[in-house]
């Protein structure tokens, strides 16, 4: 069974830190590309950024560029996020989602995580 | 970017009703649409893919249609459990983006 688990989630000042992490179990997972996509309280899905399986290709959304980084470690079965410079408007759950498919890259998500709070607040 | 417009933003139906949910696309995207299903505290679940590829252990009742710019996901009969919000996403291109989301609701 297809398992994603994220952590690493809390509450953060402006302008602090944060690494999230997704800890993959039930599949190949260095056969798949990975993505983060976030929910702000109340509203709607928005991507953040995707990881192609071999990390050879690296997406984000405009929102985030230059303050996340994602990154993949294929022996330990894990995705990360490392959110710098953090906003308010980066409060949200944050979802680790696998792409449905071992081909291409940011594609439809088959499989999600519970997801992992993160509140950036004085 | 290509932007994702999805409609309508709420809809009110009772059980047995047929329920369909647009989203259009400000460019071609070649099918590369995928649809899901939220329910409030859940993470989204994968409905449908390639626009109408139905994922493994979806019912029936949902399909999914379109083509170039213009997709439908449809609910042939709606059951309980099908009370939630739906988006579309797109993911022909970089960034990804998906729908505003629409939020059934039992009438």
């Amino acid at each position: 069974e297809v398992q994603l688990v994220e952590s690493g989630g809390g509450l953060v000042k402006p302008g602090g830190s944060l690494r999230l992490s997704c800890a993959a179990s039930g599949f190949t997972f260095s056969s798949y590309s990975m993505n983060w996509v976030r929910q702000a309280p109340g509203k709607g899905l928005e991507w953040v950024s995707s990881i192609s399986s071999s990390s050879s290709y690296i997406y984000y959304a405009d929102s985030v560029k230059g303050r996340f980084t994602i990154s993949r470690d294929n022996a330990k079965n894990s995705l990360y996020l490392q959110m710098n410079s953090l906003r308010a408007e980066d409060t949200a759950v944050y979802y680790c989602a696998r792409d449905k498919s071992p081909q291409g890259v940011a594609a439809a998500g088959s499989h999600w995580g519970q997801g992992t709070l993160v509140t950036v607040s004085s | 970017d290509i932007q994702m417009t999805q409609s309508p933003s709420s809809l009110s139906a009772s059980v047995g009703d047929r329920v369909t949910i647009t989203c259009r696309a400000s460019q071609g995207i070649s099918n590369s649409l995928a649809w899901y299903q939220q329910k409030p505290g859940k993470a989204p679940k994968l409905l449908l893919y390639a626009a109408s590829r139905l994922e493994s252990g979806v019912p029936s009742r949902f399909s999914g249609s379109g083509s170039g710019t213009d997709y439908t996901l449809t609910i042939s009969s709606l059951q309980p459990e099908d009370f939630a919000t739906y988006y579309c996403q797109q993911y022909y291109s970089t960034p990804v983006l998906f729908g505003q989301g629409t939020r059934l609701e039992i009438k």
